[in-house]
């Protein structure tokens, strides 16, 4: 069975600074990883997604997220926080691409 | 394109109160799903249709139904509504059901 598992459920950065997302999954065939964000009072979107190859994916707003297998994690990274990013983001695995399980979510806050 | 659609986008219902939740994709889309979201819990799939005629259910089933009324239509249907089925409720849609799905802007749905 898939599952996965977001570290912090709250992260704070001020406006600048690196963001750091962490996700962990288990799966027990070569997964599927995607990172969706949630703006307030919004459907989901996606930001990026890995599904073979590159390991280092790159998506849209400036974020990317590398794939390593021995750690099992998939983390989301932007090397400069703006206010704008400030959402609720979603990391997800699905089997074969099949379908998706998603992590708790992690509320990011950009301060000024 | 609209993409994906949801109506209604806010109900009130009564404890054994009956309802149906409207999904409508214009992307011409062979999978759709019925997610809900609970704070601190992610996204939970109900049920899903990986193509016209068929439906399979997810994570959390119970006390739901569905129907997938054509290729661009999948509703969800609550026949005695609970206290635990306040909710937000997201359709999402893709090609198959290994292809990136795509999400409606949600039903928020509160049971007294």
């Amino acid at each position: 069975a898939q599952s996965v598992t977001q570290l912090g459920s709250h992260v704070s950065v001020s406006e600048g600074a690196l963001v750091l997302l962490r996700c962990n999954y288990s799966s027990s065939v070569p997964p599927y990883l995607f990172w969706y964000v949630q703006y307030p009072n919004q459907g989901l979107q996606l930001l990026l997604k890995y599904t073979t190859g590159a390991t280092l994916v790159k998506g849209i707003n400036g974020f990317e997220a590398e794939f390593k297998k021995s750690e099992t994690s998939f983390h989301l990274t932007k090397p400069s926080a703006h206010m704008s990013d400030a959402a609720e983001y979603f990391c997800a695995v699905s089997e074969f691409g099949g379908k998706l399980t998603f992590g708790q979510g992690t509320i990011l806050t950009v301060h000024p | 394109n609209a993409g994906v659609t949801q109506t209604p986008k806010f109900q009130v219902l009564k404890t054994g109160q009956s309802m149906t939740l409207q999904c409508a994709q214009d992307m011409n889309h062979n999978s759709m799903y019925w997610y809900r979201q609970d704070p601190g819990m992610g996204l939970r799939l109900i049920y899903y249709s990986a193509s016209e005629g068929t439906t399979d259910k997810g994570e959390v089933p119970n006390g739901y139904n569905v129907s997938r009324l054509n290729k661009r239509e999948f509703s969800l249907r609550l026949e005695s509504a609970a206290p635990s089925q306040t909710s937000v409720y997201f359709c999402a849609s893709s090609e198959t059901l290994q292809e990136t799905q795509y999400f409606g802007p949600g039903t928020r749905l509160l049971v007294l």
